[in-house]
C-alpha cells in the first residue's frame, strides 16, 4: 500500500525553528517534494530531495532518510507569513505524485 | 513567459450535468496530473499521464474521465456519476525527470 502521514496542525512563535515531519510508506521512490500552501492558492514549491542527506535553501531546509521512510521541513526564523499549509509528496517508480494531507502551521507573534 | 493554466477559475454547475475542466501548459512537460483538494486535506490524485494518449487512474477515479491527445493538454471531466463533485481541482505537469511539479492555479467547482 501507499501511505503518507503528516501531523495535522502545529503551532509555533514568531522568530522561532519549526521543524514538520512526514513519513512515507511507498511502491518504489524517486523522490520526495515540500510544497507551501496558502489558503485557496495553488501550492508552491519548497524543496526535492532523491538522496539522504538535508538540502538547504535560504530560511527552508529539508531532510531525507530513506532506508527510514522519513523526511522533515526544518523552518528557521519563522514570520507571520509563513503561516500555510505543507505539503509532503512522493513521486513513486509507477509515476504517480502522491501527496500527504499536509501539515496546518500557525505562526503567533 | 511558460507555464500552466487551469480555466476557469470558478466554475458553477447543476447537479447531473457533466463538466470539462481545461488545463495547458507550455512547458514541454511530459507528466500531468489531476487532483483533489477537499477543504482542510490535502490532495487526492485522480489521473495522471506520463505521455500523449496513455493515462492511468489515480486514487480515486471514480466519476472522472481524461484524454491526452495532446502533449501540451490534459482534460478533466466531472461526470454525473460523480456523487460528490464540489471540491478544489488542481492540475500539475513535470518533465519525466521530475525534480518539480509546477501547479495551475486551480478551478474552484461548485454543484448545485
Amino acid at each position: 500500500g501507499q501511505n503518507i502521514d503528516q501531523p495535522t496542525e502545529m503551532t509555533a512563535t514568531e522568530g522561532a525553528i519549526v521543524q514538520i515531519n512526514c513519513t512515507y510508506q511507498t511502491s518504489g521512490f524517486n523522490g520526495l517534494f515540500w510544497y507551501q500552501q496558502h489558503a485557496g492558492e495553488a501550492p508552491t514549491f519548497l524543496s526535492y530531495n532523491v538522496l539522504d542527506g538535508l538540502e538547504e535553501k535560504g530560511r527552508f531546509s529539508s531532510f531525507l532518510s530513506r532506508s527510514k521512510g522519513y523526511s522533515y521541513l526544518l523552518l528557521k526564523e519563522l514570520q507571520m507569513k509563513d503561516s500555510a499549509s505543507y505539503l509532503c509528496a512522493v513521486y513513486n517508480q509507477g509515476g504517480k505524485l502522491i501527496f500527504g494531507q499536509g501539515t496546518e502551521l500557525s505562526v503567533k507573534p | 513567459d511558460g507555464g500552466i493554466t487551469q480555466s476557469p477559475k470558478y466554475l458553477f454547475r447543476k447537479e447531473g450535468q457533466n463538466v470539462t475542466l481545461s488545463c495547458e501548459q507550455n512547458l514541454n512537460h511530459d507528466a500531468m496530473y489531476w487532483y483533489r483538494q477537499d477543504p482542510g486535506q490535502g490532495l487526492r490524485l485522480i489521473y495522471y499521464s506520463q505521455i500523449v494518449n496513455d493515462f492511468q487512474k489515480g486514487d480515486i477515479a471514480e466519476g472522472y474521465s481524461v484524454s491526452r491527445e495532446k502533449k501540451e493538454s490534459f482534460p478533466l471531466t466531472v461526470t454525473s456519476a460523480q456523487k460528490n463533485p464540489t471540491a478544489f481541482y488542481l492540475c500539475a505537469s513535470s518533465g519525466l525527470r521530475v525534480v518539480e511539479a509546477f501547479f495551475g492555479q486551480g478551478t474552484r467547482l461548485t454543484v448545485v
